[in-house]
């Protein structure tokens, strides 16, 4: 059974940083691409960025590139999302979200954690 | 102001068909495969649809997808209670270094 558990929210204040795992199991990690989708509170989906299965291709959203740093540790199977210099508009729940594919392009999500919520508040 | 747009609301009754439409662009819809996902109250969004019109396994054949263009709907038939919930789809968008993109959701009432 496919497993995606994040961890690393919490409630940070504008401007600082803050760190999101994401820990996967039942399935082969280093076979897959990965992604971090976020929703803010009563709304919609947004991407956030996306790892290929050796990191040799990122993608990240225009609203946090040059803040937002993806990586994997494919020994340790696990996703990670390293977040500086935050706003409170990245308030929000951010989910762990398995790709079909072994890139970020093409193919598509088909499983989610249950997200980890990051509050950022002056 | 999200890249696909959906109404933000849906509804019908038990055992009534309702389709939700999803607009794009030439970068986006009509270039590449639309996915559709359902988001029950309270919990991650569950993949529905893939490659336009394809069902994952567990997935009842009352849902449907459809792509025209640059546009793409999700039809839902025999409607029950349990189909309740918010609907997103989503593509990727080949502009500038490529992205994905999703709809804004739409809310969908059972009567």
């Amino acid at each position: 059974e496919v497993q995606l558990v994040e961890s690393g929210g919490g409630l940070v204040q504008t401007g600082r940083s803050l760190r999101l795992s994401c820990a996967a199991s039942g399935f082969t990690f280093d076979d897959y691409a990965m992604h971090w989708v976020r929703q803010a509170p009563g709304k919609g989906l947004e991407w956030v960025s996306g790892i290929s299965w050796n990191s040799g291709s990122i993608g990240y959203a225009d609203s946090v590139k040059g803040r937002f740093t993806i990586s994997r540790d494919n020994a340790k199977n696990s996703l990670y999302l390293q977040m500086n210099s935050l706003r409170a508009e990245d308030t929000a729940l951010y989910y762990c979200v398995k790709h079909t594919g072994v890139e970020v392009a093409g193919y598509y999500f088909d499983y989610w954690g249950q997200g980890t919520l990051v509050t950022v508040s002056s | 102001q999200s890249v696909l747009t959906q109404p933000p609301s849906a509804s019908g009754t038990p055992g009534q068909r309702v389709t939700i439409s999803c607009s794009g662009s030439s970068s986006n819809i009509g270039s590449n495969y639309v996915y559709w996902y359902q988001q029950l109250p309270g919990t991650a969004p569950k993949l529905l649809i893939y490659r336009n019109n394809q069902r994952p396994s567990g997935v009842p054949d009352r849902f449907s997808g459809s792509k025209s263009g640059t546009s793409a709907s999700l039809a839902i038939s025999g409607l029950r209670s349990e189909d309740e919930a918010d609907y997103y789809c989503a593509a990727w968008d080949d502009s500038l270094s490529g992205y994905w993109v999703f709809g804004g959701g739409t809310k969908l009432t059972v009567l």
